[in-house]
């Protein structure tokens, strides 16, 4: 079977740093992707780790150990705009997406 | 450029009716994907094409549910009949190639309710 762990909730403040983690347990894994999702919005994609390491795109930057089946999304400098739902999804070579629950981010000013 | 059009947006409808849900993808992208949210379930693949072809179905929860993609401009996922369980947001997102390093573009849903 397939398995991916998130916090459901994560609170912090505007300015501040904050890191999601995600951990799975895949029959194949290829790759972690991450996707924001705003309250009645639809899934959007932020960043793709294929191999170890730190992705960084703006604000944002994604961590992968493929040897730990851990990663994590971390969210820099964090604006009120950064309130919204981050879901972690591994590729397990079905060349689909299997999706975690889901972290709810809350910031508050 | 226009992103995933998914129709309609919102859809309520009685038990035991026939629903018909509406995906265009965005021109060029030659794989298509239907997802189901809910809140005890989470984000679940559904079944997904690749060149206008079903690749993966198994996440299809039974046979109420079809899906076709006659063309590479347009999908439908159909409920026949419809049951109150099936009420959930239902999401049409494409991508350039069926490799999965390729983001999703995601349609804004269809929020269905089953009454």
């Amino acid at each position: 079977g397939q398995s991916l762990e998130q916090p459901s909730e994560v609170t912090a403040v505007e300015g501040a740093i904050v890191q999601i983690n995600c951990t799975y347990q895949t029959s194949g894994f290829y790759g972690l992707s991450w996707y924001q999702q705003h309250d009645g919005g639809a899934p959007t994609f932020l960043s793709y780790n294929a191999l170890d390491g730190l992705e960084e795109t703006g604000r944002f930057s994604s961590f992968l150990s493929r040897s730990d089946s851990y990663g994590y999304l971390l969210l820099q400098e964090l604006q009120m705009k950064d309130s919204a739902s981050y879901f972690c999804a591994v590729d397990t070579g079905r060349r689909a997406l299997t999706f975690g629950s889901g972290t709810r981010l809350q910031v508050q000013p | 450029d226009a992103g995933v059009i998914q129709s309609p947006r919102h859809e309520v409808t009685e038990m035991g009716q026939e629903v018909t849900l509406r995906c265009k993808p965005i021109s060029g992208h030659n794989s298509l994907f239907w997802y189901r949210q809910t809140m005890m379930r989470g984000l679940e693949l559904l079944i997904y094409f690749n060149n206008n072809v079903p690749i993966d179905d198994s996440g299809m929860p039974e046979d109420r549910f079809s899906a076709k993609m006659p063309n590479a401009s347009f999908s439908t996922l159909k409920i026949q009949p419809s049951e109150p369980r099936d009420s959930a947001v239902y999401f049409c997102a494409s991508s350039p190639s069926d490799r999965t390093n390729q983001p999703q573009h995601f349609g804004d849903g269809t929020r269905l309710s089953i009454l």
